[in-house]
């Protein structure tokens, strides 16, 4: 019983595709985030979502679009891919205003720009 | 904007010594902090998880203390085991959840 999945795993893609990265969660969170981990393993935030309401939205370029149909869902859209982007991708949930319960994690999605 | 700094950035140490990693964030006003580890090519495993009202959290060999006026919080791994080894995160949490860069832990046999 996965509680934050991701899909896929891997992607490889040629530059200017449009690729889309799945996000499930299972906990009944209210709250889904995602992040971009770079080739020096810094995790930093994109994008955060509360009852499917954008709340986050860092420094990202527009092509970077979240879609969430639902609370258990926030999927990641990106447009006319670049070198830049090829980092791996990982979306997490959470409560977001209860202080005591863990924010889990899917394993990630690791998207290669050629 | 919340800022975490995490110290030490990597950190060597011989099966059975006891460790501190640091972390220190900006802005106090926050609901938890929680740590983190992930291993090479995986993704993150929830370690200990500190309310912003509690000032310490313990599982096994690993205690974890708050202090959130001060903005800091410290992980204290007792008799470290070269499975161990991996890189410690730690997240505070508000709006968002924002990370420090991490302490990657090498404990050698």
């Amino acid at each position: 019983d996965t509680a934050v999945s991701q899909t896929p795993k891997y992607l490889v893609t040629q530059m200017g595709n449009d690729k889309s990265i799945k996000c499930e969660q299972n906990l009944g969170h209210d709250t889904m985030y995602w992040y971009k981990q770079d080739s020096k393993k810094f995790l930093k935030i994109m994008f955060s979502y509360n009852n499917k309401e954008l709340i986050i939205n860092e420094t990202v370029p527009n092509r970077f679009s979240p879609k969430s149909p639902d609370k258990a869902h926030l999927n990641l859209h990106i447009n006319s891919l670049e070198l830049g982007d090829s980092a791996v991708y990982f979306c997490a949930s959470s409560h977001g205003d209860r202080g005591n319960t863990e924010a889990f994690f899917g394993q990630g999605t690791r998207l290669t720009v050629v | 904007k919340q800022e975490v700094t995490q110290i030490p950035a990597a950190l060597s140490v011989p099966e059975g010594e006891n460790l501190v990693l640091n972390c220190s964030f900006t802005d106090s006003a926050i609901y938890n902090l929680q740590w983190f580890r992930q291993d090479p090519g995986k993704g993150l495993t929830s370690l200990l998880l500190i309310q912003s009202s509690q000032r310490e959290q313990t599982s096994g060999r690993l205690n974890a203390s708050l202090d959130k006026s001060s903005g800091r919080s410290t992980l204290y791994i007792a008799a470290s085991q070269p499975g161990d080894s991996a890189t410690y995160l730690c997240a505070v949490r508000r709006d968002d959840m924002r990370f420090g860069a991490g302490t990657r832990l090498t404990v050698k046999p």
